[in-house]
């Protein structure tokens, strides 16, 4: 079962506007991750935040994490057109591996309007 | 450095055929893992490998078989194609914590 899910689906917002996505996760976590999917092709990672952390920035990329309401957000500033894409996030297996092993959420699908 | 490679990019096969999904990686990574992503399903984690000689089930292992003789490749065999399997498939290797994925190869199953 998908421990991560996205909120919402898609979006679609105007180039320059902030874009705003969200994942909630069900289980106890000791990192979460962010990963981008431009179509056809496979999953970049973005940025990764550890269960101590509360916000984290990358350039554009500010991502935040309540472990108390076990939530995460990826905030993009200032979008471009090259932003378009899917936008995963993904938990450290509750138990055994370490944060080797990941789950996926279902994604977010963000298109940026020129 | 090439990172993680896969092929081939695109198969088709008919019901009841076996085959092999290649992937390699030349980033010494002691972690590897397959993935199957469907529609409204994100990804989904078929077999892992935490070292050569050593592999484990995923999520949803069943019709796959893995194999890790070497660190640089991790095979993903099919053994009796069924159109369930239709999918992408991406292959990833891992270095603390971030997750480093191929180009993906999309199965058809008629």
């Amino acid at each position: 079962s998908q421990q991560g899910e996205e909120d919402p689906q898609a979006l679609s917002i105007q180039e320059g506007e902030n874009a705003t996505m969200n994942c909630s996760y069900k289980t106890s976590i000791n990192n979460l991750q962010w990963y981008r999917q431009n179509s056809g092709r496979g999953l970049v990672h973005l940025i990764l935040i550890r269960s101590n952390e509360r916000e984290k920035h990358s350039g554009r990329l500010r991502v935040t994490l309540d472990t108390s309401k076990k939530s995460s957000s990826l905030l993009i500033t200032a979008s471009r057109a090259a932003d378009t894409a899917s936008y995963f996030c993904a938990t450290d297996f509750p138990r055994g591996f370490g944060n080797e092993k990941l789950t996926f959420g279902t994604g977010t699908r963000l298109t940026i309007i020129p | 450095n090439a990172g993680v490679t896969q092929t081939p990019k695109f198969q088709v096969l008919k019901t009841g055929q076996s085959m092999t999904l290649q992937c390699a990686q030349d980033m010494n990574h002691e972690y590897m893992s397959w993935y199957r992503q469907d529609p409204g399903m994100g990804l989904r984690l078929i077999h892992y490998s935490v070292g050569a000689g050593i592999t484990d089930q995923g999520e949803v292992p069943n019709g796959y078989n893995v194999s890790r003789s070497t660190t640089e490749d991790f095979p993903l065999r099919l053994l009796s194609a069924a159109p369930s399997q239709t999918s992408v498939y991406f292959c990833a290797s891992s270095y603390s914590g971030t997750q480093y994925f191929g180009p993906g190869t999309r199965l058809l199953v008629l």
